[in-house]
């Protein structure tokens, strides 16, 4: 199937740093989300960007979804511990064969923070 | 609280057992989704659901198979449980095409 490219895969960082991490395509992506995984817990949605162009913030979280609608971004300010887990994108396509709408996954940034 | 309730955390199994993994939504979602999630290999779906009754393969569908006999439950059935079957599974269902999802938990198997 299709992919996501995201990276980095993995980030150890100081508290208090700000994290960036990004999902490049080579196809254009209608909208984007970004979902976060506690450990051993299943992934709970994020931010969600609808518009090429959109810059949307949750709290210390900003996302953007690119203009050209190949990429997305996600920030995340002043990190603190409860910041850990696994951070996915995913983007839905209008059109992609059968699959009416579905979500593809990139394979995920492991953040780890260091108090 | 909308939800998404797999039936089990932790699994146990030997190989060659029928396993099945359960997953129950509440939110009257027409779609529903079952994938695996192993380290480096990010979330790979297995089959996916539009309507009851109805399945299609994902991008992993070997050694799988999938029911929706009724629309909030779509279980997911290992036949005959290997050892490369272990891994952390994930269902997810969403209101409709276009839509984000809600996972589950997750159930971690291991086939011994």
């Amino acid at each position: 199937g299709q992919q996501l490219n995201q990276s980095p895969q993995s980030m150890f960082i100081q508290e208090g740093e700000d994290v960036s991490m990004n999902c490049t395509s080579s196809s254009i992506f209608n909208t984007w989300l970004w979902y976060k995984q506690d450990p051993g817990e299943g992934p709970v949605l994020l931010i969600a960007l609808y518009k090429a162009g959109e810059l949307t913030s949750n709290g210390r979280l900003t996302a953007q979804f690119g203009i050209t609608r190949k990429d997305s971004f996600l920030n995340i300010s002043a990190s603190i511990p409860s910041d850990v887990g696994i951070y996915f994108c995913a983007g839905q396509q209008l059109h992609y064969g059968g699959s009416q709408g579905n979500l593809i996954f990139g394979k995920g940034t492991k953040l780890s923070v260091k108090p | 609280d909308v939800k998404v309730t797999q039936s089990s955390r932790y699994l146990v199994k030997r190989t060659g057992e029928k396993v099945f993994l359960e997953c129950v939504q509440d939110m009257d979602h027409e779609n529903m989704f079952w994938y695996r999630q192993d380290p480096g290999l990010g979330l790979r779906l297995i089959y996916f659901s539009y309507d009851v009754k109805m399945k299609e393969k994902g991008d992993i569908p070997e050694g799988y198979s999938v029911s929706r006999e009724k629309k909030e439950r779509f279980s997911l059935i290992l036949e005959s449980a290997s050892t490369n079957q272990t891994s952390m599974y994930l269902c997810a269902s969403s209101y409709g095409p276009f839509y984000g999802y809600t996972f589950g938990s997750g159930t971690r198997l291991t086939v011994v």
